[in-house]
């Protein structure tokens, strides 16, 4: 079955830190990957997408994440953080449904990210 | 640009009261969803609908649920008897037809949450 890890519930940087938020993925095939962000009491918002082709992509916000086929990874980066980035963000990988046509994600735990000012 | 919308964006409603929740999905898409999410866990599949049917469900799911897509637009979730536990998150979610590259993508809805008392 799919799984989605997110392996750091919490994270803190500083303000003009890198950041690295990791996934990890169990799926069969090649997946579609996704990584969200979401505030507080508030919906998700798409940061970027994996389908297919080059593995490093480019997302909103300054935000990208590479595709690691060998290490089922999905890892998000970015590198200087501003403190509005402070969310939760969540991994999910994207597989076929039972009908065609269909789609289903499973989502990660989530990584909760503060910055530090 | 096209978005899923939902109503309310956030209701209250006394244990065993029925809620009915609102999406308009994009206009051309056919396969549609939803997701819940408890508050500080995961975002976590529901169902999805297609050809005016269930195409899959997940184990919570449970009788007390039932999808409707009522005329063109709407998409409705509707849970008979709340009970405390599903007082959560619940974002729409729909998708395009087949063939393209991005036939994966699930377009979410900004949420609507339901406080269970």
């Amino acid at each position: 079955a799919q799984s989605v890890t997110q392996p750091d519930i919490h994270i803190t940087v500083s303000e003009g830190a890198s950041l690295e938020l990791r996934c990890n993925y169990s799926y069969g095939a090649t997946p579609y990957l996704f990584w969200y962000v979401q505030s507080p009491g508030q919906g998700l918002q798409l940061l970027l997408k994996y389908f297919s082709g080059d593995t490093l992509v480019q997302g909103i916000k300054g935000f990208e994440a590479e595709f690691k086929r060998s290490q089922s990874s999905f890892n998000l980066r970015k590198p200087s953080v501003h403190w509005s980035d402070a969310a939760e963000y969540f991994c999910a990988v994207g597989a076929p449904g039972i009908i065609s046509g269909t789609y289903k994600y499973i989502f990660g735990t989530g990584t909760r990210l503060k910055v530090l000012a | 640009e096209p978005e899923v919308t939902q109503t309310p964006s956030h209701q209250v409603t006394q244990m065993g009261q029925e809620v009915i929740l609102r999406c308009v999905p994009i206009s051309n898409h056919l396969y549609f969803y939803w997701y819940r999410q408890i508050l500080g866990q995961k975002v976590e599949f529901l169902v999805s609908f297609y050809n005016n049917e269930i195409s899959e469900k997940s184990e919570i799911f449970d009788d007390q649920f039932s999808v409707e897509r009522p005329d063109g637009s709407n998409f409705t979730l509707k849970i008979r008897s709340t009970k405390l536990e599903d007082s959560a998150m619940y974002f729409c979610a729909s998708s395009e037809a087949g063939g393209g590259g991005n036939t994966g993508e699930l377009f979410f809805g900004e949420g609507s949450r339901l406080t269970v008392l």
